[in-house]
């Protein structure tokens, strides 16, 4: 079985732009949830969509949104990038209680 | 505020001994536990967990032990081999909010042959 997939592995991007984050689950899990990564520190709460509705929020501003799609896939968007935005966005998705990871995506703000 | 905390960075032991690692936290909502390894580059995997009404949990190699009243979790890996040098993240969630996962900062095992 296919595990967790992120896309894209790794993104550049410049201050004030953009990004788009992409995850599928795990076939048939329809809770995903969204974290960041900084160097040296564990993952830190943004979201949880289940079926397609915001269940959770962590401390992050405004310019992080995200969305759940019909198929559970899931896409994390933060705008108006700042350099302390340049972290490992990790996306995992659960059943029940145990939550399983994909790869992540590494996004270097420049 | 720290929620997780675990206070060792790092941890090193010899091949075939027990490796013990730790993890305190102070929200007394929490009422189910995880550990997660993980490689450079990869993301985290989940290990095993444990839920509140529970104080050990074993499965294979790892066991993990949660002491309620002094808010404290351990995982012992025994026995330890190379392979699982890593990092480990102990991770907690409340019911009623399971999606939520608070992490700790992480510990790294370095086993040594």
């Amino acid at each position: 079985d296919a595990g967790v997939t992120q896309s894209p592995t790794h993104l550049i991007k410049t201050r004030g732009q953009q990004v788009t984050l992409r995850c599928s689950p795990i076939s048939g899990h329809k809770s995903v949830s969204w974290y960041q990564q900084v160097l040296g520190q564990g993952p830190q709460f943004i979201f949880q969509y289940y079926e397609k509705e915001e269940r959770g929020r962590g401390n992050f501003p405004d310019r992080f949104s995200a969305r759940q799609f019909p198929n559970y896939s899931s896409e994390l968007n933060v705008n108006a990038l700042l350099l302390g935005d340049s972290a490992l966005y990790l996306c995992a998705s659960s059943l029940a209680q145990e939550q399983y990871f994909g790869p992540g995506t590494r996004l270097t703000v420049t | 505020d720290q929620q997780v905390k675990q206070n060792s960075p790092s941890l090193s032991v010899q091949e075939g001994r027990i490796s013990i690692l730790n993890c305190d936290y102070t929200n007394s909502m929490f009422d189910y536990f995880l550990w997660y390894k993980k490689y450079p580059a990869e993301g985290p995997t989940f290990l095993i967990s444990i839920s509140s009404i529970k104080d050990k949990n074993e499965d294979g190699r790892f066991t993990v032990f949660l002491n309620k009243s002094a808010k404290h979790l351990s995982l012992h890996i025994v026995p330890s081999q190379p392979g699982d040098s890593a990092v480990y993240f102990c991770a907690a969630s409340a019911s009623g909010n399971t999606g939520k996962l608070i992490f700790g900062q992480g510990t790294t095992l370095q086993v040594k042959p």
